[in-house]
C-alpha cells in the first residue's frame, strides 16, 4: 500500500532545542495529521491539517500541510523532557477513506 | 468519560485458534478502524467502517475480518491466527472519516 516516508527515524536532542520532522509521499492526501504516542498507550492527536498550505500551531507545536499535498512537517520549539515519545504523521488519501501512517520519529530529549 | 475500549489488552494464543478482539466507543462516532503496529512500520490500517453495516479493507486486511452490527462496537476477528499476526493492535474511532481519531489503549497479541 502507499506509505508515508517519515524522517528522521530518531532524534536525540538537548532540552530547549527546536525539533523538526517531516513526511513525504508520492500520493496526494486530503488530510494530514500528527500524533504522539507514549509507551504503552495509543496515539494521541496533536495537530490536524485540512487544506493545502495550511499552517497550524498548538502551543509549542507547529505543522504545515504542503502546497503539493504530498508532504507535511511538524516543528516543536523549546523542547522539554515530556516531549519524549514517538511522533507519527498520518494522511487520508484522496481516492478513498482509509488512513496511512508514517513509520514514526522517536524523540529523546536530554535534560 | 469519552473513550475507546479494547479487550483483551494482552493475549497469547496458538496458531489456528480463532480469536476476537473487541472494540467499543461511547462517543456515537460513525467511523471506526483497526490498525496494527509493528516496529519500524508505524501503524497500518487493517479495516475501517464508515457506519453500521459498512466496512472496507484498509492497507493490510488479509487474515482479518470485522463486523459493524452496532454503531458502538467494531470487533476484529482472526479466524485462523498465524505467527505473522503477532503485533500490537489499536482500534480508533472518529465522528467522521475526516476527523480527529481517538485511539484505544491497544491489544498486544502473540501467536505461537
Amino acid at each position: 500500500g502507499q506509505q508515508l516516508n517519515q524522517s528522521p527515524q530518531s532524534m536525540f536532542i538537548q532540552e530547549g532545542e527546536d525539533v523538526s520532522m517531516n513526511c513525504t509521499s508520492s500520493s496526494i492526501f486530503n488530510t494530514w495529521l500528527w500524533y504522539k504516542q507514549d509507551p504503552g498507550e495509543g496515539p494521541v492527536l496533536l495537530i490536524a491539517l485540512y487544506k493545502a498550505g495550511e499552517l497550524t500551531s498548538n502551543g509549542r507545536l507547529t505543522a504545515q500541510f504542503g502546497i503539493t499535498r504530498k508532504d507535511s512537517f511538524l516543528n516543536i520549539s523549546a523542547s522539554i523532557p515530556s516531549d519524549v515519545g514517538i511522533y507519527f504523521c498520518a494522511g487520508q488519501l484522496t481516492n478513498n477513506n482509509d488512513m496511512r501512517f508514517g513509520a514514526g520519529t522517536r524523540l529523546t530529549v536530554k535534560p | 468519560e469519552a473513550q475507546v475500549t479494547q479487550n483483551p489488552r494482552y493475549l497469547i494464543t496458538v496458531t489456528g485458534k480463532k480469536l476476537t478482539v473487541t472494540c467499543s466507543q461511547n462517543m456515537n462516532h460513525e467511523y471506526m478502524s483497526w490498525y496494527r503496529q509493528d516496529p519500524g512500520l508505524g501503524l497500518r490500517q487493517i479495516y475501517y467502517s464508515m457506519n453500521v453495516e459498512v466496512t472496507d479493507k484498509g492497507d493490510v486486511p488479509e487474515g482479518y475480518k470485522v463486523s459493524r452490527k452496532e454503531k458502538r462496537n467494531f470487533p476484529l476477528i482472526l479466524e485462523s491466527p498465524s505467527p505473522n499476526q503477532t503485533s500490537l493492535y489499536f482500534c480508533a474511532s472518529s465522528l467522521f472519516a475526516v476527523d480527529t481519531q481517538y485511539f484505544g489503549p491497544g491489544t498486544r497479541l502473540t501467536v505461537l
